[in-house]
């Protein structure tokens, strides 16, 4: 079945350490984004990419990095920079109007 | 700047009908967008609109206003499980770009 996949669903963090979030789709869909999500904000958008090797800070890309090496793929690494990353963490894709979501990681740093 | 705006909640009983507005201030407009989500779920899409008038999908329907800055999603014959967050989202313009959302509206639906 076609959809977007994210990995893993729960993930705990020392704090001071990076870790990476996996987002892959089979959509064939040529834009990515990553958002994040707290208790009473919304979503609020970190990075976005539209074609391959090519991405865009959003409105909160502190402390945050992605890459996009193939189309299927847009991977984003929580770094030791991001002062407040416990978070519920959603990749879309879009290819025209409507979005599709991943299932989304809670990240909590312990 | 980008300003979206919906209720924080709204409560309702089964079989009602229900609107909740969203009001938007965006320096473009492509499309307004409406999700449902339910809690530790991901959104899911509802509805889309990018012209004036009413799009009806079922027990949902969604308005637009470009002139006014205005939406709403309305539902009807509410049932328990239409407890969930209704995110609006506003798209700014064409191809590729992320969509704006807004804080989002829980609504609680009882017996």
């Amino acid at each position: 079945d076609g959809g977007i996949t994210q990995s893993p669903k729960y993930l705990f963090r020392k704090e001071g350490q990076n870790v990476t979030l996996s987002c892959e789709q089979n959509l064939n869909h040529d834009a990515m984004y990553w958002y994040r999500q707290d208790p009473g904000q919304g979503l609020r958008l970190i990075y976005y990419s539209q074609i391959v090797n090519d991405f865009q800070k959003g409105d909160i890309a502190e402390g945050y990095s992605v890459s996009r090496e193939k189309k299927e793929s847009f991977p984003l690494t929580v770094t030791s920079a991001q002062k407040n990353p416990t978070a519920f963490y959603l990749c879309a894709s879009k290819q025209g109007a409507e979005a599709f979501f991943g299932q989304g990681t809670r990240l909590t740093v312990v | 700047g980008q300003n979206i705006d919906q209720p924080t909640e709204m409560t309702a009983t089964e079989g009602a009908i229900v609107q909740i507005n969203c009001t938007y201030q965006t320096s473009g407009f492509n499309g307004l967008f409406w999700y449902q989500q339910h809690a530790g779920e991901a959104p899911t899409f509802l509805s889309y609109n990018v012209l004036d008038g009413l799009e009806e999908k079922g027990r949902f329907s969604s308005f637009l206003s470009r002139s006014k800055g205005y939406s709403y999603l309305l539902l009807k014959e509410l049932q328990m499980k239409d407890s969930a967050s209704y995110l609006c989202a506003v798209r700014e313009n064409q191809a590729g770009t992320a969509l704006i959302f807004g804080k989002g509206t829980t609504l609680s639906v009882s017996s």
